[in-house]
């Protein structure tokens, strides 16, 4: 089955301690995004890949690293977390990122630091 | 960033027909699309419209687009219990990068 997979899917942890969101496609797409999502805000892209070893910064990165070492996989890595970053974050993944291709989102992660 | 605005809330009786209407700032855009969110699920495309349109119509969703006003639409014909959701908008710039709206919450009441 197409699918992308986060995880983990709930998250609680402190201030400080470093985390990292594993994100995995099976449907070989060069694109691949961090998004996160909060109230009133919608979504918000905080770092993309356009291929392998190829990323940038989205709107929100500040706080955020990501990687892209095989095409499958691209983590989103919290080196030291703050309350701020308390969020419902999706990844998502395309066939590239331009034109008329569909983004598929993982269910989401939702990160809860205190 | 580039703005895509959409209202909040929307409340619609079962049967009748939703519309959610969405803004955006970047006349550019190639691609304007409807995302759909069900509780605790990521986001599931529903449809899309390229800038040179003026309307798709997909089963009970019809899309117009004003390019001149930079107002994007969708409207759920027949609105059921199902269709209980949050709808974004979202709008794709320079060619990769995909803006959304804040969301849209749709609660279909009986």
């Amino acid at each position: 089955e197409a699918q992308v997979t986060q995880n983990p899917r709930y998250l609680i942890t402190v201030t400080g301690k470093k985390l990292t969101v594993t994100c995995s496609q099976n449907m070989n797409h060069e694109y691949m995004s961090w998004y996160r999502q909060d109230p009133g805000l919608g979504l918000r892209q905080i770092y993309y890949s356009m291929n392998v070893e190829v990323t940038d910064k989205g709107d929100v990165p500040e706080g955020y690293k990501v990687s892209r070492k095989e095409k499958r996989n691209f983590p989103l890595i919290l080196e030291s977390p703050s309350p701020n970053q308390t969020s419902l974050y999706f990844c998502a993944s395309s066939i590239t990122g331009t034109g008329a291709t569909e983004a598929f989102f993982g269910q989401g992660t939702r990160l809860t630091v205190v | 960033g580039e703005d895509v605005e959409q209202s909040l809330f929307l409340s619609v009786r079962e049967g009748d027909s939703s519309v959610i209407n969405c803004t955006y700032t970047d006349s550019s855009s190639t691609y304007l699309y409807w995302y759909k969110q069900e509780p605790g699920a990521g986001l599931q495309l529903l449809t899309y419209i390229f800038s040179n349109m003026d309307m798709k119509q997909d089963q009970r969703l019809t899309v117009l687009l004003n390019k001149k006003d930079k107002h994007l639409s969708l409207r759920i014909a027949d609105t059921q219990t199902g269709d209980s959701a949050i709808y974004f908008c979202a709008a794709l710039f320079n060619d990769y990068k995909l803006s959304f709206g804040a969301g849209t919450t749709v609660t279909v009441r009986a």
